[in-house]
């Protein structure tokens, strides 16, 4: 079945950049989209395809792809976006929705 | 304002049934595609299932194929997930959700999430 790999965690101290990847295969036949996840709160998409940021997602949320790894990128990190981020594709081949293990962001 | 709020969460022992339901409002509930996502206690997300707008399609994911059913009621904007023979690995919190579209077997993005409906699955 279709895998996203992500890595457990990444810590940022505030201010600086934070880079989440998410690798798979077959990138360039679907989009990634992101969420992100606060403790106790029901996931919110912060990029869609790839690179769309939705309507009051902070410019500070980007993403990107290149071969077979989508890269979020947290600009200028505050500690409210401390969070778990999950990526997420469609495998068409099977009609299926996939989901990365979750990297969860610590904001030192 | 879209808003997406499950029901029928509840505790169930090993083997029984459960339905949950989702009512959806603030957004144009017959053209959009509605999926079902889980979370395991401490895990990552799980997709369930799909449904397309017009409510003929749908997909399930490897570990509920044969025991989920979902379904929608588009004259009443609602979404239901049938899960039947249910075990305590589906223990988790429900997400109803909502997809911008369907089409060709693949979808759009989650845009839209449920605040969740608690299953506890325990003998």
């Amino acid at each position: 079945s279709y895998v996203l790999t992500q890595p457990p965690s990444v810590s940022v101290a505030p201010g600086k950049t934070a880079r989440i990847t998410c690798g798979g295969q077959n990138f360039e036949s679907e989009s990634v989209h992101w969420y992100q996840q606060k403790p106790g709160q029901a996931p919110v998409l912060v990029i869609s395809y790839d690179t769309d940021r939705p309507a009051g997602i902070p410019e500070r949320f980007s993403g990107s792809s290149s071969g077979n790894t989508a890269t979020l990128t947290i600009s200028r990190v505050e500690a409210g976006d401390e969070a778990d981020y999950f990526c997420q594709k469609w495998d068409t081949r099977s009609d299926h929705a996939v989901f990365g293990g979750g990297t969860q962001l610590t904001v030192l | 304002e879209v808003q997406l709020l499950e029901s029928g969460g509840d505790f169930v022992q090993p083997g029984g049934s459960l339905r949950l339901s989702c009512a959806a409002s603030g957004f144009r509930f017959t053209t959009s595609a509605m999926s079902w996502v889980r979370q395991a206690p401490g895990k990552g997300l799980e997709w369930v299932s799909v449904i397309y707008s017009g409510g003929k399609t749908t997909s399930y994911g490897d570990s509920v194929k044969g025991r989920f059913t979902i379904s929608r009621d588009n004259s009443r904007n609602t979404v239901d997930l049938q899960m039947n023979s249910l075990r305590v690995d589906d223990t988790a919190i429900y997400y109803c959700v909502k997809v911008g579209y369907c089409s060709g077997g693949s979808c759009s993005a989650f845009d839209y999430w449920g605040q969740g409906t608690l299953v506890t699955v325990s003998s």
